[in-house]
């Protein structure tokens, strides 16, 4: 199953709400997974069952979608947010990522 | 408090092979699916394999079927990877991780916190 994250790239202001698309190749239910990576550290767990926020992850950030089309939503930027974020899914195995999508400051 | 440590990333010439191995620790090791996950220097994550909780199923990416291994040992509570012919193309930070929950579909949570570096080179 390919997952195409789009955009790539996205620059934003603190402040910002943004939005992350995530898109599959076939119906994976509500298996997908959002993860969070800061240079140098290992990816986070943010979402998970597309929705699903995991223990201890700010209330900005929370994801919706189902079968093949699904969002990760940051309703106000913060410096720390700052990073690169993945989809995963986990519906059928081989399990796969997306391509990443690069959050970088304007 | 939940702890993954790789270890045995080297460099090594291309055919050659490599075990990775991953202490974790903080947690019922044999409750849970475990995985590895790598990323390819400057580039995005890869699935590579899991493996559920017994050890008795696994699971790989094409791109390493038929040449990496996963395996277990409850006893020890160690997570492994065979890597055999290696190639460039499997130069990479490896991760291990746990599932997040008890099904294996929930995400992984955490993965293991440096890596290891595996550098596939002449």
């Amino acid at each position: 199953i390919q997952l195409t994250q789009s955009p790539s790239f996205l620059s934003a202001s603190v402040g910002d709400r943004v939005t992350i698309t995530c898109r599959a190749s076939q119906g994976i239910s509500s298996y997908l997974a959002w993860y969070q990576q800061k240079p140098g550290k290992a990816p986070k767990l943010l979402i998970y069952a597309a929705s699903t926020m995991q223990s201890g992850v700010p209330s900005r950030f929370s994801g919706s979608g189902s079968g093949t089309e699904f969002t990760l939503t940051i309703s106000s930027l913060q410096p720390e947010d700052f990073a690169t974020y993945y989809c995963q899914q986990l519906n059928s195995y081989p399990y796969s990522f997306g391509q990443g999508t690069k959050l970088e400051i304007k | 408090e939940v702890q993954l440590v790789e270890s045995g990333g080297d460099l090594v010439q291309p055919g050659g092979s490599l075990r990775l191995s991953c202490a974790a620790s903080g947690f019922t090791f044999n409750s849970y699916v475990m995985s590895w996950v790598r990323q390819a220097p400057g580039k995005g994550l890869e699935w590579v394999s899991a493996i559920s909780g017994s050890g008795g199923t696994t699971f790989y990416a094409d791109s390493v079927k038929g040449r990496f291994t996963i395996s277990r040992d409850n006893s020890e509570n160690t997570l492994y990877l065979q890597m055999n012919s290696l190639t460039a193309e499997d130069t990479a930070i490896y991760y291990c991780a746990k599932a997040a929950y008890y099904y294996d579909s929930s995400g992984y949570y955490p993965f293991g916190g440096r890596g290891t570096l595996v550098t596939v080179s002449s």
